[in-house]
């Protein structure tokens, strides 16, 4: 069974700080990484991907893969109110993607 | 800018009876998603599309649940007997062939089963 595990919080910031989400995976053959966002009612949306490892940014958002670990996180700078939602982790090995259960992020203002 | 299309996008049935919803993915992707997901959980996959044929269904439960995807552009998914557990969030995604196959979803449809 190929695992994706996420904290599933709450994960409580301050306007203005950094968030930092955190998700490990079983399968040492995953080849891609996503971080898709979700907020309460709608479907995911796809915040990044990243395949190799160290670092990849986009905007307030930083994607960072560690595959000797394992690990891939996702950082939010300058976190937003309307950064308040669940945020999950999807691995891809083979033809399937594994999703982990999400975090959930609140942002307080 | 393309999207997944999904309708409709909230039903409401009763146990017992028969359920459809249908995707139209993004043009040009061949590769198709079905997931169910239960609140609080992530999605689960139910079936996967390459063009018409089917590459995963093993966690679809096939005594109600059938899907097809007959020219290898839209998708139904069908239920039938609705049970009170099926009531979910169902999901529909596509990607193209590449390095990523990153996925984009639908709106999805709300299932509410009485």
């Amino acid at each position: 069974q190929k695992e994706v595990e996420q904290n599933s919080g709450p994960l409580s910031v301050p306007e203005g700080a950094i968030a930092s989400l955190n998700c490990t995976y079983s399968d040492r053959g995953s080849q891609s990484f996503f971080w898709y966002r979700q907020y309460s009612g709608k479907s995911p949306e796809l915040i990044m991907f990243i395949y190799s490892n160290g670092d990849k940014e986009d905007g307030r958002f930083t994607a960072q893969l560690n595959k000797a670990s394992q690990y891939v996180s996702l950082l939010i700078r300058d976190s937003q109110p309307s950064d308040s939602a669940t945020y999950l982790c999807a691995v891809k090995g083979g033809n399937q993607f594994y999703f982990g259960t999400g975090t959930s992020l609140t942002v307080i203002p | 800018e393309a999207e997944v299309a999904q309708s409709p996008r909230y039903k409401i049935t009763e146990k017992s009876q028969a359920v459809a919803f249908w995707c139209d993915p993004i043009s040009g992707h061949a590769t198709l998603y079905w997931y169910r997901q239960i609140l609080g959980q992530g999605p689960e996959l139910l079936v996967q599309f390459q063009d018409e044929s089917v590459v995963d269904d093993s966690q679809l439960p096939k005594d109600r649940f059938s899907a097809e995807r007959l020219k290898g552009v839209d998708s139904t998914l069908k239920i039938q007997p609705a049970e009170l557990g099926d009531s979910a969030m169902y999901l529909c995604a596509s990607s193209s062939r590449g390095l990523t196959d990153t996925q984009y979803f639908g709106p999805g449809t709300r299932l509410t089963v009485l």
